[in-house]
């Protein structure tokens, strides 16, 4: 069974600096990954997703992230963090058969400090 | 934009009621979840729905059923809610073709069972 893994459960980053949000999966495929955001009291929103292709995929808000199959890695990066960031990240597995269930991390709190 | 709707942002019911969780989307997706969040756990998937009347279980049914009698509406039932069932619950729907499989998450309900 897929499973993913954020080893990270808080993370704190002053306002301006550089993010890294780890992620790792468990898969015998390649699968579907994502990563969602949720602030505080809301749904989740998508951040971005990678499919196939280039391994370094551009999401909104600023993020990126960066598939690396030889580390089963699917880490999310923002050069410059800003107050808004402040939210808990989720990563995200799946296969692309319509039906089948996505799988989530159990989450990366994170909190900016002026 | 895609649009999921839950019918409740927050709910307190008492031990033993029978609660309905509405869920509605308007992007005519097959496939529809409930989640589970809580602390430190993530996201768990309790049941999904994949056409009408179509259901299977999740990670954690226990407790819950699931009815859609519509391919938009998506329900959860808690036959007797318990304290242990006090948390977010968050609805999603996702296409099932191939290509685009990001689910797309409503706001959530937060209920608390006393």
């Amino acid at each position: 069974a897929q499973s993913v893994t954020q080893p990270d459960i808080h993370i704190t980053v002053s306002e301006g600096a550089s993010l890294e949000l780890r992620c790792n999966y468990s898969y015998g495929a390649t699968p579907y990954l994502f990563w969602y955001v949720q602030s505080p009291g809301q749904g989740l929103q998508l951040l971005l997703k990678y499919f196939s292709g280039d391994t370094l995929v551009q999401g909104i808000k600023g993020f990126e992230a960066e598939f690396k199959r030889s580390q089963s890695s699917f880490n999310l990066r923002k050069p410059s963090v800003h107050w808004s960031d402040a939210a808990e990240y989720f990563c995200a597995v799946g296969l692309d058969f319509g039906n089948e269930k996505l799988t989530f991390g159990t989450g990366t709190r994170l909190t900016i400090i002026p | 934009d895609v649009k999921v709707t839950q019918s409740s942002r927050y709910l307190v019911k008492r031990t033993g009621e029978k609660v309905f969780l509405e869920c509605v989307q308007d992007m005519d997706h097959e496939n529809m979840f409930w989640y589970r969040q809580d602390p430190g756990l993530g996201l768990r998937l309790i049941y999904f729905s994949y056409d009408v009347k179509m259901k299977e279980k999740g990670d954690i049914p226990e407790g819950y059923s699931v009815s859609r009698e519509k391919k938009e509406r998506f329900s959860l039932i808690l036959e007797s809610a318990s304290t242990s069932q006090t948390s977010m619950y968050l609805c999603a729907s996702r296409y099932q073709g191939s290509g685009s499989t990001e689910a797309f998450f409503g706001q959530g309900t937060r209920l608390t069972v006393v």
